[in-house]
């Protein structure tokens, strides 16, 4: 079965410091990866998706990256971390063809300090 | 440009009645529609579709309406229970030739069932 993981779940950095979130699914090849935030008090926001290595894009201009450096591998970064930056992270998953719904992973709380 | 829109922040429904949660889309081209249930610090879970194709789908205490024309969703769940306290997103997708097809989230309604 298709599992996917992300890490680390909760996390305190200040402003100005880099970030890089992790994220991997399991049991799956060739899968849709992307990556959501939900601000406070807010919907989910989607900020990058990937349909295959090293083909990302982005949604929303902004202080953050993505990469996907490997087939279930999607990573998100900054170099300087902004007070803006704090929300809840999460990385979903769907296969290519067929099911339009996404698996979500446990998602990442980022405060910025 | 919000395309889907949960315009309830807040629902509150006694334990043994009907939850209905309501949601609005503005873009014709969505052409399938889902539900997602959010505990706090969790991932959002998958909990009932819809195709454009159809009006109606319902799994077990769970029913999703739609209606296109009105471009307008809601979910039923009949009995509430309080394990349904929880933020539900609805969401909306539309083929993108060329690219992943993405899911365009309203702002979320969080559910409270009062025992």
């Amino acid at each position: 079965s298709q599992t996917i993981h992300q890490w680390p779940a909760t996390l305190v950095q200040p402003v100005g410091s880099p970030l890089s979130l992790e994220c991997t699914v399991e049991g799956t090849s060739n899968p849709n990866l992307y990556w959501y935030r939900q601000a406070a008090g807010r919907g989910l926001q989607l900020l990058f998706y990937s349909v295959g290595i090293g083909q990302i894009s982005s949604e929303v201009p902004q202080n953050l990256s993505a990469s996907r450096p490997q087939d279930r591998q999607f990573i998100l970064s900054s170099k300087k971390l902004l007070l803006s930056d704090s929300g809840f992270y999460l990385c979903a998953w769907r296969q290519g063809r067929g099911d339009y719904g996404y698996t979500f992973g446990s998602g990442t709380r980022l405060t910025v300090v | 440009d919000q395309q889907v829109k949960q315009n309830s922040p807040s629902l509150s429904v006694q334990e043994g009645r009907i939850s209905i949660l309501n949601c609005d889309y503005t873009n014709s081209m969505f052409d399938y529609f889902l539900w997602y249930k959010k505990y706090p610090a969790e991932g959002p879970t998958f909990l009932i579709s819809i195709s454009s194709i159809k009006d109606k789908n319902e799994d077990g205490r769970f029913t999703v309406f739609l209606n296109k024309s009105a471009k307008h969703l809601s979910l039923h769940i009949v009995p509430s229970q309080p394990g349904d306290s929880a933020v539900y997103f609805c969401a909306a997708s539309k083929g993108n030739s060329g690219s992943a097809r993405q899911l365009t989230f309203g702002s979320g309604t969080q559910l409270t069932v009062l025992p």
